[in-house]
């Protein structure tokens, strides 16, 4: 697979275990905040996003938490799994209706069975 | 099956040459994104183009070069100005502006650079 693992910040959990993994993002006036995961090889697919006016979204197992105060995002996801072993990856769209996303530098995944 | 083909997926180059990476997408969409992706850096903006014969520079712009002659071809040529070069390349197409699902980028599998 891709070396874009290399010195990214690792959650290790168990299959079955809620994995929670964290990001802070800099720009307030960002309109939306958005979570992409990344399996080797391959690249970023969309998982879910959330309004900068709301705080909680919740999809299909996943759940993402936004806290305007500190700047904070967090995506949630229940009863983890092996194929959600990955690299997980925020970003931020500054400019509501274009897609120039700014991308954190990711959080790698792994889920022991 | 709709998407979007990069091709090559993975490519050596000398120093000093140009070298095109190809990209393709069959899912009628108007914007186009070519995002360069290191170790530990997450993945940053070269250009992007929302509209055919239209783009505009992204975050790291300085020594590449793109073209959108047509609306499902955006090739990025990595020149020699690159200083470097070595990276994995990701394309991505969208909706593009103003559209519902904005924020949602199909992204391609991606071509490895490495400069000899």
């Amino acid at each position: 697979g891709e070396s874009v693992g290399l010195h990214l910040p690792t959650l290790s959990v168990q299959e079955g275990d809620n994995s929670i993994i964290n990001c802070a993002y800099s720009n307030s006036a960002s309109d939306y905040f958005i979570w992409y995961k990344q399996e080797s090889g391959k690249g970023p697919q969309f998982i879910i996003d959330i309004r900068s006016n709301m705080d909680k979204r919740q999809g299909q197992r996943v759940t993402v938490l936004l806290n305007k105060t500190v700047k904070h995002l967090s995506l949630q996801i229940a009863a983890t799994q092996p194929g959600d072993s990955a690299v997980y990856f925020c970003a931020e769209n500054r400019r509501s209706g274009y897609s120039t996303l700014t991308f954190g530098k990711g959080t790698m995944l792994l889920v022991s069975p | 099956d709709g998407g979007i083909t990069q091709s090559p997926k993975y490519l050596f180059r000398k120093e000093g040459q140009n070298v095109t990476l190809s990209c393709e997408q069959n899912l009628n969409h108007d914007a186009m994104y070519w995002y360069r992706q290191d170790p530990g850096q997450g993945l940053r903006l070269i250009y992007y183009s929302q509209i055919v014969n239209d783009f505009q520079k992204g975050d790291i712009a300085e020594g590449y070069s793109v073209s959108r002659e047509k609306k499902e071809s955006f090739p990025l040529t990595v020149t020699s100005a690159q200083k470097n070069p070595t990276a994995f390349y990701l394309c991505a197409s969208s909706a593009g502006q103003g559209a519902a699902g904005a924020n949602v980028l199909t992204f391609g599998a991606g071509s490895r650079l490495t400069v000899l």
